[in-house]
């Protein structure tokens, strides 16, 4: 099993819709969490960091579940622009540093 | 300013070739990373600097050799690369390399490597 799983997708939606991305971790040592995204042939861009109280920035929430390990993702109203793949990414302490997990990544294609 | 810039952008090398891959970050951070990505996966974790000094080596084969000269530039040398080697290399910077939110981590464009 991954130690971060993500939906496989591709999510093909309208514009306007409502896209929910959903994650699981399994390191219950995992102390930050990420959402990245990351457009084609381009670098990951931090999108948000997940806090325990779950967190929202205009269009998107992040919301994180340490009990059940889980963190998701809602975009809101989405644009053509959000195309891209979006990437769950866990920070882990391992041998005195940290070190990012990435999921395999939920792409989504936004149409008009 | 979150930016952390990478030369060349594209680079194509023989089997034979010498090569390096250059980052640089003004942003004050003290730790700094190489990923490779291959396509249609996530990036992978090569090598961690943490206050210039190699701290992480994900078992990367010696072909591919790191250096940190100062705190803002982290290069990656190449040599006797092999074709699966090509990929995408991405380099990113972050605060510190312990802690917790300072530890939000930022890429640059990455360089495409192609090994022929």
């Amino acid at each position: 099993r991954k130690e971060v799983e993500q939906d496989p997708g591709p999510f093909n939606v309208p514009e306007g819709a409502t896209v929910a991305f959903n994650c699981t971790y399994s390191n219950s040592a995992s102390q930050s969490f990420f959402w990245y995204r990351q457009d084609c042939r381009k670098e990951p861009k931090l999108l948000m960091s997940v806090y325990s109280s779950g967190n929202e920035d205009g269009r998107f929430t992040a919301q994180l579940n340490r009990a059940s390990q889980y963190i998701s993702l809602l975009i809101r109203d989405s644009k053509l622009s959000d195309s891209a793949t979006y990437l769950c990414v866990v920070l882990r302490f391992s041998g005195g540093y940290n070190k990012l997990i990435f999921g395999a990544g939920t792409r989504l294609a936004v149409h008009p | 300013d979150t930016e952390v810039t990478q030369t060349p952008k594209h680079l194509v090398m023989g089997m034979t070739n010498k090569k390096s891959l250059k980052c640089e970050q003004h942003m004050g951070h003290r730790a700094m990373y190489w990923y490779k990505q291959k396509a249609k996966k996530p990036p992978e974790l090569m090598f961690v600097y943490s206050y210039e000094k190699l701290s992480i080596n994900e078992s990367v084969p010696s072909r591919f050799s790191p250096e940190c000269p100062n705190s803002s530039l982290l290069n990656l040398h190449l040599h006797a690369l092999q074709p699966e080697d090509s990929a995408l290399y991405l380099c990113a910077s972050s605060q510190a390399p312990s802690g917790s939110f300072e530890n939000e981590q930022y890429f640059g464009p990455g360089t495409r490597l192609t090994v022929t």
